[in-house]
Order: structure tokens, then C-alpha cells, then sequence
């Protein structure tokens, strides 16, 4: 099976900086993966998919990277909206999600 | 307009079993491979079973692996998630979720907002 890890756990910021989230495979996973933001009481959303690939009506200031067994997500310019919780997933091999990354307001 | 609606959730005792179900809309439904994703309460996503129409494809998570069947019934556009041997830790809110493919391994572009399962005597 597929491990999927993501760092930090938690990540303080303020609007305006620049955040980047870590996910790292057990396994080289190629450019199968996905990132998703989900905020409380809501169903996620598909941001980012095969590595970097914009999902439509995505705000640009997202951005995905990475290849093999690393990964990033970064978020240009924080926006008020951007405060919640996001998932990398792996799909080369079933399905496997990390297991989240809290922005929360510094 | 794409929309998924999970039911069938509720309070079942250890062991017992349970069959949820999500009605589609909106998409041509054997056109796309459909998931079932699951959140523990506080905790994060874990995915769970995932079926593709076309080539009739199926995979399920360990955790689940021999207790849960994926199924559906392309007709009335639904998926099905029959769970039996239920355990406490399957208590989650179960999200319905639509892949991007018609093949299973692909990421989910839309999903539902979910049915809660609690396992509990």
C-alpha cells in the first residue's frame, strides 16, 4: 500500500504570505496526485490534480508541484477564504489520501 | 448541474450492517467511475471503495476489504455501498464522490455531503 504524508500538521500564516505544504509517497507515485482544501462542515474541493494541473475556477494563486515521491502545494498570496484544511491524495495505486494540513490564522 | 445525495446512515449496533446510497444527477453516470470516501469524526479522509461502469473495475481500502460491497444500479443512476460486520471504527460521515474518468484511479471532482454512520451499541 501507498503512504501518503503530509508536513506540517498545522501551519499558522497571515494573509498575504506565501504557504507551502508538503506530501511525500512510500512509493514513487509518478504525477498521480491530487490536492483538495476542505473546510469545516463542507465536502472537499478538488484544487490541483496530476501534480500541477489547475482544476477549473480554481484561483491561480494555488499552485501544485513535484513528481516521483515529492510534493508541494503552495498558496501564493494567502486569502481570507484560504484558511482550512488540505489533503494530497495518490491514485496511481487505489486510492490513498495524507492525512491533512490545518492553515489556520496566525 | 452535478449533484450526489448520500442516505441510508444512521445508528447501527456492532456487527450489525447497513447500506447507503447515492442518487447522481447532472452527468452522464455510467461515464464516470464513482467513490465512497469516508471522515471520522475530527479526523481526516480516508478513502473507501471506488467502481468504474465501463470496465466493471472495483477496489476497496484494507480496512474494508471482505465487510463492504460497492455496487449500483446505472438505471435509477445510483451507488450503493451495502456494510456488513460493522465495527465502531467505521463510525464516519460517508461522502459520495464522482471521478474525473470513467477509469477508478482518478482524483474526485465533485462529491456529495455525506451521510453519517455511527456504530454503537
Amino acid at each position: 500500500d501507498i503512504q501518503m504524508t503530509q508536513s506540517p500538521s498545522t501551519l499558522s500564516a497571515s494573509v498575504g504570505d506565501r504557504v507551502t505544504i508538503t506530501c511525500r509517497a512510500s512509493q514513487s507515485i509518478s504525477t498521480w496526485l491530487a490536492w483538495y482544501q476542505q473546510k469545516p462542515g463542507k465536502a472537499p474541493i478538488l484544487l490541483i490534480y496530476k501534480a500541477s494541473s489547475l482544476e477549473g475556477g480554481v484561483p491561480s494563486r494555488f499552485s501544485g508541484s513535484g513528481s516521483g515521491t515529492e510534493f508541494t502545494l503552495t498558496i501564493s498570496s494567502l486569502q481570507p477564504d484560504d484558511f482550512a484544511t488540505y489533503y494530497c491524495q495518490q491514485y496511481k495505486d487505489y486510492s490513498t489520501f495524507g492525512q491533512g494540513t490545518k492553515v489556520e490564522i496566525k | 448541474e452535478v449533484q450526489l445525495v448520500e442516505s441510508g446512515g444512521g445508528l447501527v449496533q456492532p456487527g450489525r450492517s447497513l447500506r447507503l446510497s447515492c442518487a447522481a444527477s447532472g452527468f452522464t453516470f455510467d461515464d464516470y467511475a464513482i467513490h465512497w470516501v469516508r471522515q471520522a469524526p475530527g479526523k481526516g479522509l480516508e478513502w473507501v471503495s471506488g467502481i468504474s461502469w465501463i470496465s466493471g473495475t472495483t477496489g476497496y481500502a484494507d480496512s474494508v476489504k471482505g465487510r463492504f460491497t460497492i455496487s449500483g444500479d446505472n438505471a435509477k443512476n445510483s451507488l450503493y455501498l451495502q456494510m456488513n460486520s460493522l465495527r465502531p471504527e467505521d463510525t464516519a460521515l460517508y461522502y459520495c464522490a464522482k471521478s474525473t474518468h470513467s477509469g477508478v484511479w482518478y482524483p474526485l471532482d465533485y462529491w456529495g455531503q455525506g451521510t453519517l454512520v455511527i456504530v454503537s451499541s
